[in-house]
């Protein structure tokens, strides 16, 4: 069976401080990934999905990146967190077919201070 | 642009009783959905999909309905419990990789 794992659970960082996420799915091959966020009391917003090795498409401008140096593996960084930026953040696959259900990781609670 | 709503942000419902939450979508595109139901500080739960080839999806106290012509979806749990208490969110596959979530609705089952 398929298990998807993100880590830190939560994280406090100062403002201007870098982040780096992680998020790693295990028990299927070829997945697509996405990082969403999820600010206070607000829907699930799409930051960055792939679809392979090295291909990143961006959904939102803002100071955070994302990278998938392995089939499995996605990661969300910045280089300067903003206050902005703290939320819950919340990695996500799916299979290949566009019928595929996507299936969420545990998330990450960031609060910038 | 919300292309899926949710229009009601909360909703409380005496246990036994039916849960029904609702989904508005504006692209006719959509070809698949889906419910997730998510609790504080943990990701979404998949609960139940529904393709757009139907009008009713059942598992279990969950239902999902699809009524195309009205761009609406719904979800229905019967009956209702106290652990159903949580955030639900609709979402829809928008055929180039990405999925578009509603807003989500609050769902409160009083004991």
């Amino acid at each position: 069976s398929q298990t998807i794992h993100q880590w830190p659970a939560t994280l406090v960082q100062p403002v201007g401080s870098p982040l780096s996420l992680e998020c790693t799915v295990e028990g299927t091959s070829n997945p697509n990934l996405y990082w969403y966020r999820q600010a206070a009391g607000r829907g699930l917003q799409l930051l960055f999905y792939s679809v392979g090795i090295g291909q990143i498409s961006s959904e939102v401008p803002q100071n955070l990146s994302a990278s998938r140096p392995q089939d499995r593996q996605f990661i969300l960084s910045s280089k300067k967190l903003l206050l902005s930026d703290s939320g819950f953040y919340l990695c996500a696959w799916s299979g290949w077919e566009k019928t595929d259900t996507q299936y969420f990781g545990p998330g990450t609670r960031l609060t910038v201070l | 642009d919300q292309q899926v709503k949710q229009n009601s942000p909360s909703l409380s419902v005496q246990e036994g009783r039916i849960s029904i939450l609702n989904c508005d979508y504006t692209n006719s595109m959509f070809d698949y959905f889906l419910w997730y139901k998510k609790y504080p500080a943990e990701g979404p739960t998949f609960l139940i999909s529904i393709s757009s080839i139907k009008d009713k999806n059942e598992d279990g106290r969950f239902t999902v309905f699809l009524n195309k012509s009205a761009k609406h979806l719904s979800l229905h749990i019967v009956p209702s419990q106290p652990g159903d208490s949580a955030v639900y969110f609709c979402a829809a596959y928008s055929g180039t990789y990405k999925y578009i979530f509603g807003t989500g609705t609050r769902l409160k089952v009083l004991a």
